[in-house]
Parts: C-alpha cells; sequence; structure tokens
C-alpha cells in the first residue's frame, strides 16, 4: 500500500548546488505534508512541513512545494551543504493528525 | 533541546521469547507512538496511544503486540512471541498536543534470532 511514493532511492547533489527531493501520494484525505531528515543509528529528525491550503512553506536553505492537483510535493534545499547528506523522508497526515504515512526515503549525498 | 530516549538501542532476541521496548517520551507530551523500519523498507505506523489508551493501530498491531505507560514517565511496548519478522528498528515517538510537532527516539534495533 503505497499512499506516499519516493521514486528516487537516491540523488546526488554538488555542495552549494539546489537538491530537489520529490514526493508523490495517492490518498487525496492527505492534508498535512511533512518532511524528515535521517541519519544513520538515529530516529527522523523534522525539517519542514505544509498544510493542503498552501502551496510553499519556506525556512531558511529549505524550501517545500505543495502541487496539490498533480498529488506531488518537492523539498528544495539551497544551497546544499555536506551535512545535509542524510535520507529524506516525506510523510503525510489525514485530518486529525494522528498516523504519519512514509514514504521509503530518498539518500541524498552532498558532494564538496 | 528536549528528547525522546529509547532504550536499549540494540536487543537480540531468540525466536519465541517477549521483548519490551522502551521509551521515555518528552516530559509534557500528550500523545504517544510506536513506529517500526524494516531494514530497505518505509517507516510503518504500528500504534497511537492517548489518555492511557490505544487510540489507532495499524494492522501490524496484532495480539502479539502491546502498549502501556505504567508510570507516567515510560511508555513501552511489548512482543509477546517474537518472530523473525519483527526483526526492525522500532521508533518511538512523542507530541504535545493537537500541533504535528512529533519528535522520535534514536530507536531500538530488534534482531530475532
Amino acid at each position: 500500500d503505497q499512499q506516499v511514493k519516493q521514486n528516487s532511492p537516491s540523488l546526488s547533489v554538488q555542495e552549494g548546488r539546489i537538491s530537489i527531493l520529490n514526493c508523490d501520494y495517492t490518498n487525496s484525505m492527505f492534508d498535512y505534508f511533512l518532511w524528515y531528515k535521517k541519519y544513520p543509528a538515529e530516529g527522523p529528525t523534522f525539517l519542514i512541513s505544509i498544510s493542503s491550503i498552501k502551496d510553499k512553506n519556506e525556512d531558511g536553505r529549505f524550501t517545500v512545494f505543495l502541487n496539490k492537483s498533480a498529488k506531488h510535493l518537492s523539498l528544495h534545499i539551497v544551497p546544499s551543504q555536506p551535512g545535509d547528506s542524510a535520507v529524506y523522508f516525506c510523510a503525510a497526515l489525514t485530518g486529525g493528525g494522528n498516523k504519519l504515512t512514509f514514504g521509503t526515503g530518498t539518500q541524498l549525498k552532498v558532494e564538496l | 533541546e528536549p528528547e525522546v530516549t529509547q532504550t536499549p538501542s540494540h536487543q537480540v532476541t531468540q525466536m519465541g521469547q517477549e521483548v519490551i521496548l522502551r521509551c521515555v517520551p518528552i516530559s509534557n507530551h500528550l500523545y504517544f507512538y510506536w513506529y517500526r523500519q524494516i531494514l530497505g523498507q518505509k517507516v510503518e505506523f504500528l500504534v497511537s496511544f492517548y489518555n492511557n489508551e490505544i487510540s489507532e493501530k495499524s494492522e501490524i498491531f496484532d495480539d502479539q503486540f502491546s502498549v502501556e505507560r505504567p508510570d507516567g514517565s515510560n511508555f513501552t511496548l511489548k512482543i509477546r512471541s517474537t518472530k523473525l519478522e519483527d526483526s526492525a528498528m522500532y521508533f518511538c515517538a512523542s507530541k504535545q498536543g493537537g500541533d504535528y510537532g512529533y519528535t522520535f527516539g534514536s530507536g531500538t534495533r530488534l534482531t530475532v534470532v
């Protein structure tokens, strides 16, 4: 049951460039979306979120874009830094916000 | 910064044995969760707990699983009779209220042999 999909298992970007991580969803009941970052041997760490009533949310180097009609969201990191190298998970919530549905993750590697 | 603490970080157990995974959520948080991630797969919801009862559970969370908040600070996940397929990373999470500020612990790696 892949309600949230991250089709790119890995992404490699040069330091200073933009990283774009993509996420697609199928459940139209999702109304809140979150991005988490995960390092090995650690739990997911919240990065940024967006409500379905918005199409963009920005926090420093991180911007999330939501295209509801396409059921697609993306996370932009600019400029990318080596410390950004981690697995990035997209997650979604339905109204009430009790259960996160995660994507499979994208391994980002930022190279010097 | 407040943390969700999980112990142990790694647990090895024999098939059929009971295991208890422990979590100390953030002290003023009211909602508690267990998630798991089988190696190479996505993070999956197991159960949510609020006001001393389960508020939602997934189909993974069958009769072999139980949760408890025995003393107002710990939040435990018990697996009664472990199977090989229970081997996974188990994450505890908590949040304060009706917000979306979930905080995850570092996880317990459960290996069933």
